[in-house]
């Protein structure tokens, strides 16, 4: 395993659309994390799973998207009735749980692109 | 909430120069921070971490940050910069259980 591996890398879809992104963590990391970054911006924070349980979702994370990570594993990001707003890059990373100092390894992202 | 402020969106800088950028961060308690560097087209990846087991932290590539609690600052520098360093760095605070990040500086080296 060489890393965190995330598909597709690039994604267009329509407005109104749903689309779905996939994650693939480093094998041993229990905990798995989305982030999107918009063009000249830093990545913020959507939410993170602890193995299967998802413990925490950001305000950003609006009903309209659902994260699963199902048996501790690959985890999806859905985007349902996507909208022009929707663009960005959206990151995934995976880190063991061994406190603050934790160092996450990101996935080099998928390009959605909302027209 | 932690936080951090880079203070120079853009940094351009000739080749051989040395690299400045930098980071304040506001925080409740002693922070965890990092420095970030994103290549067009590929990942995040890890420079350097703060972990209060030394004020200046060494990481790879050169470039190495100094911890000053006094100034809330972590800033990021390498004495000599490379046309390889044209990318983006963020500053990055441990915000338990995520990363908080810096809106990012673009760093371009002239030739």
């Amino acid at each position: 395993d060489t890393g965190v591996s995330q598909d597709p890398r690039h994604k267009i879809t329509k407005r109104g659309q749903n689309v779905t992104f996939r994650c693939d963590p480093i094998s041993e990391h229990n905990r798995l994390y989305w982030y999107r970054q918009t063009l000249g911006q830093g990545p913020e924070f959507l939410t993170y799973f602890q193995n299967e349980a998802q413990l925490e979702k950001s305000r950003l994370l609006s009903d309209r998207f659902s994260a699963e990570r199902p048996k501790g594993s690959f985890s999806t990001l859905e985007i349902q009735r996507t909208e022009q707003g929707d663009s960005a890059m959206y990151l995934c990373a995976s880190s063991l749980d061994i406190g603050q100092n934790t160092e996450a390894f990101f996935g080099q992202g998928t390009r959605l692109t909302v027209v | 909430a932690q936080s951090v402020t880079q203070l120079d969106s853009h940094v351009s800088v000739s080749e051989g120069t040395p690299v400045l950028l930098r980071c304040n961060y506001s925080s409740s308690y002693s922070p965890s921070l990092f420095w970030y560097v994103q290549h067009p087209n590929k990942g995040l990846q890890l420079l350097l971490k703060y972990t209060s087991a030394a004020t200046l932290v060494k990481g790879i590539n050169g470039f190495e940050a100094e911890f000053k609690k006094s100034e809330t600052s972590f800033h990021l520098t390498k004495p000599s910069a490379h046309m390889s360093d044209a990318a983006e760095y963020f500053c990055v605070v441990s915000d338990l259980p995520k990363l908080s990040f810096g809106a990012g500086t673009t760093v371009t080296v002239r030739a």
